[in-house]
């Protein structure tokens, strides 16, 4: 039974560039959430996909954006990337309508120059 | 003041010895996490409490909720170098599955 898996595991880029991060919910999940986690801090949520729509949004800038694919799987996608976006980025997949915890991968490091 | 307070930050524990992280939030809580997070890895789920006064139990790891108070504790029995890592508790103050982690309690396991 497949976990989570997010692609790719590092990630170098320069500011003002864009990047693409990718995640397979567990199976049997159809709910996707993306969390930024800079180093010593909590992760923080950015937002959460549910039948190929957002459904909620944390507090970050339009720059930030995602999507969800019929097959529950999603990315994330970062424009004009600042050197503050530099940190762990997670992926957490649920079954939506049940509450039950969510499970989370590896995260992607995203550094940026 | 921040939604979701951990304490203490970083804990240095013998091995074989009791702790207990504790974790306090300012809104309501309709959920409470507990993760286990290894340094830049993913967060692995330990336990999940939803109702005041549920306390719930996995190998050596306790977590009690008081709903009253909106606190989480989770202690740790004759602790082994296993345990190290960084805790993280996460909050689901509306129910919608959008957590709200603290900033996480680092444990360090000393022989």
């Amino acid at each position: 039974d497949a976990g989570v898996t997010q692609s790719p595991t590092h990630l170098i880029k320069t500011r003002g560039q864009q990047v693409t991060l990718r995640c397979s919910p567990k199976s049997g999940h159809d709910t996707v959430s993306w969390y930024q986690q800079a180093l010593g801090q909590g992760p923080q949520f950015i937002f959460q996909y549910y039948e190929e729509e957002e459904r909620q949004r944390g507090n970050f800038p339009d720059r930030f954006s995602g999507h969800q694919f019929p097959n529950y799987s999603s990315e994330l996608n970062v424009n004009a990337l600042l050197l503050g976006d530099s940190a762990l980025y997670l992926c957490a997949s649920s079954l939506g309508g049940r509450v039950q915890p969510q499970h989370f991968g590896d995260g992607t490091r995203l550094s940026i120059l | 003041s921040q939604e979701l307070e951990q304490s203490p930050q970083s804990l240095i524990v013998q091995e074989g010895k009791n702790l207990t992280i504790n974790c306090t939030s300012s809104k309501t809580l309709y959920g409470l996490y507990w993760y286990k997070q290894k340094y830049g890895e993913g967060l692995i789920f330990l336990m999940m409490l939803q109702k005041g006064g549920e306390e719930k139990s996995h190998e050596k790891i306790t977590a009690k909720l008081d709903e009253k108070k909106q606190q989480s504790s989770l202690h740790i029995t004759a602790s082994q170098p296993s345990h190290a890592g960084i805790y993280l508790c996460g909050a689901d103050n509306f129910g919608n599955e959008k957590l709200t982690f603290g900033t996480g309690t680092r444990l360090t396991i000393i022989p």
